[in-house]
Order: structure tokens, then C-alpha cells, then sequence
């Protein structure tokens, strides 16, 4: 079956621009997580989603938002782009949201 | 807040060595580990996923084992192979059926 689907997988954009990464989980997956990682940090939470409702939040400012499709089909939104969001951001999926990930392979966003 | 700790950060070892380390979690409130493998350039990949009641869990060469008492969590590798190469991950859920936290990551080189 097919996998975890993110686009676009490289970006680069100018400090004030806006962006959207999108993500298709495995087909019969619910949930949609998204997490970010930069250099020498873990895996950061940013938000789930099920169902098109989201059911969980991370630690991030307002302008990192999100939103699910009846698909489950999910986009992230990041305003206002800051240097320091420069970073992978990895969407995962699951049936229900505790059973484990299958991840993507990463949207690498740089910002110049 | 639920911190999921990892050590070492990396480690070198020679092609056929057996190595082992460990993921740290909060003994309190046990709900699930979960043990990821994270090649370069690939998405991270679901290794285990240790339970309340579960066993030492095993694929191939490597293996898992948990104690929920003191709150840790082993992985050991036999016989390491280069293409053992890569970060593993652990994590945990905040609460059961929600995100997952990540340690930061063991880092294994394994030199042929």
C-alpha cells in the first residue's frame, strides 16, 4: 500500500512569506501528526489531527496552523516565516492516533 | 511535562559488535514506548512498540526490552551491521491514544 505522501519535499522561502506543506496519510489512517525538527533538537509536536477536528496542540506560536480534509488528507500553514523555522517537518499517520506512526519522508523548509 | 530521555547521543562501534542503549521515561503514568529507526535521507521507521504486559520484543538481530518500574527501556543491536546505521529513536505518548515524545536520539555508526 501506498505510504506516507509529503509535498513539496524541499522549500525555500524569504522571511515573511507564507507556506503550506501538505500531507496524505496511508489510505484508512484517521490521525495526522506533525512534528518538526531542527539541528539538534528532537522531534517537536506541533498538532494533530482526526477526523478533520484537532485533537492535540504543541507548544508553537498561532502562526503554525493546520487543518485536515474529509480525505484525512492534511496541510500545515506556517505565516509569517522566521529565520528559526527553518527545519524538517514530518507528518505521520495512524489509524487512531496511539498505536504508532507511519511516517513521511519530511518537507526540508529553508528560510533566507 | 513528559521527558523522554536517550544515551548515549552516539556511538561508534566495529562491524560484528553487539551494542545496547537506553531510553529513559517517566516511571509514573506508563502507557507505551515505542522504538523507531531513522536512516539518513528515509522516513523513521517503527521498530517496536512495548506494552504494560509486554515481553522483550525481537526483529532479527535486534531487540527490546522494558522495565516500567525503574523506567527505562534497552535496545540492544547483535552483531552490528553497517546498514545498522542510524538514529534510533524512542517515545513515548503523553497520555494514552495522544501525541507521542520523542527523545533525542541514539546516533550509531557502525564501521566496517
Amino acid at each position: 500500500k501506498a505510504g506516507v505522501t509529503q509535498t513539496p519535499r524541499y522549500l525555500i522561502k524569504t522571511r515573511g512569506q507564507q507556506v503550506t506543506l501538505s500531507c496524505s496519510p496511508i489510505s484508512g489512517h484517521r490521525s495526522v501528526s506533525w512534528y518538526q525538527q531542527t539541528p539538534g533538537q528532537g522531534l517537536q509536536f506541533l498538532f494533530e489531527y482526526f477526523s478533520e477536528t484537532q485533537r492535540n496542540k504543541g507548544n508553537f506560536p498561532g502562526r503554525f496552523s493546520g487543518r485536515q480534509f474529509s480525505n484525512s488528507r492534511s496541510e500545515m500553514n506556517v505565516s509569517t516565516l522566521e529565520l528559526g523555522d527553518s527545519a524538517l517537518y514530518l507528518c505521520a499517520s495512524s489509524f487512531s492516533g496511539g498505536e504508532g506512526y507511519t511516517f513521511g519522508s519530511g518537507t526540508r523548509l529553508t528560510v533566507v | 511535562i513528559l521527558n523522554v530521555e536517550q544515551s548515549p547521543q552516539s556511538l561508534h562501534v566495529q562491524e560484528g559488535d553487539s551494542t545496547n542503549f537506553t531510553c529513559s521515561f517517566p516511571s509514573s503514568n506508563f502507557y507505551a514506548l515505542h522504538w523507531y529507526r531513522w536512516e539518513t535521507a528515509k522516513s523513521p521507521e517503527a521498530l517496536f512498540v512495548m506494552t504494560l504486559n509486554g515481553d522483550e520484543k525481537k526483529k532479527g538481530r535486534i531487540s527490546a526490552t522494558l522495565n516500567t518500574k525503574e523506567g527505562y527501556s534497552y535496545l540492544y543491536i547483535k552483531g552490528s551491521q553497517p546498514e545498522d546505521s542510524a538514529t534510533y529513536l524512542c517515545a513515548s505518548p503523553v497520555r494514552d491514544g495522544q501525541n507521542f515524545v520523542f527523545g533525542p536520539g541514539t546516533r550509531l555508526s557502525v564501521l566496517p
